[in-house]
């Protein structure tokens, strides 16, 4: 069956410093999409990043960037240079060949310290 | 591009009377939009998915009567909660996704539903 893990409830990181978010998946099928999402405590999901499974390159946007390890199927998602801003609950999700849905991970809280 | 609005954004009914959400897709048609529901400190659970001019597809254990899903045009899709309860309070969140923008999906800011 096909899973997304965040093993982070909270993290805490001091601003402009990096800090990477943990996710690990589990799928059979070849093709598929990761995605990074923020929930701020407004509750919008704001989509910040997308790798897809046939993706060489790890991809960028910005401050973020995902670590893509095929082989240990895990996609963290770093955020360079933390802002304030950055505080908010962040989602791990995997798109399911052929339907377009996603599942999502339980989450990671994030908190920049200033 | 990709703006998805929700409206209304927070609600508060009585128990038993029926509450309709709109999302839209703003400046894009959404082949595809997805309704999911969320519980405090939860993560998203996907309710129902919709295509435009067919019937929505639901997870398991949503009640299709509970929970009608209409998507009319390729920018609107809506969620009427029936007769609602107190345990139908959350917060529902759609989002929606387009040929040109391939798996990705756009989410809208989300409604608070309150069922006294």
């Amino acid at each position: 069956a096909q899973k997304i893990t965040q093993t982070q409830p909270g993290m805490f990181v001091q601003e402009k410093e990096a800090v990477t978010l943990d996710c690990t998946y589990d799928t059979s099928d070849p093709s598929y999409g990761l995605f990074w999402y923020k929930q701020p405590s407004s509750g919008e999901m704001i989509f910040l990043i997308y790798q897809g499974s046939y993706d060489q390159q790890n991809a960028t946007e910005g401050r973020y960037s995902l670590n893509f390890q095929k082989a240990r199927k895990s996609a963290n998602l770093v955020i360079s240079a933390s802002q304030l801003g950055d505080s908010a609950m962040y989602f791990c999700a995997m798109s399911l060949t052929g339907t377009y849905k996603y599942i999502f991970g339980t989450g990671t809280r994030l908190k920049v310290l200033a | 591009g990709a703006v998805v609005s929700q409206h209304p954004s927070r609600v508060i009914c009585k128990s038993g009377t029926s509450v309709k959400i709109e999302c839209r897709s703003l400046d894009f048609q959404a082949t595809t939009m997805f309704w999911y529901r969320q519980f405090p400190k939860q993560s998203l659970m996907l309710m129902a998915t919709s295509n435009e001019g067919s019937k929505a597809t639901y997870e398991q254990g949503v009640e299709k009567d509970k929970f009608l899903i209409n998507h009319a045009s390729l920018t609107l899709s809506t969620l009427t909660v029936t007769s609602a309860h107190p345990e139908d309070s959350s917060f529902y969140i759609c989002s929606a996704r387009g040929d040109w923008l391939q798996e990705t999906q756009y989410f809208g800011p989300g409604t608070r539903l309150l069922v006294l």
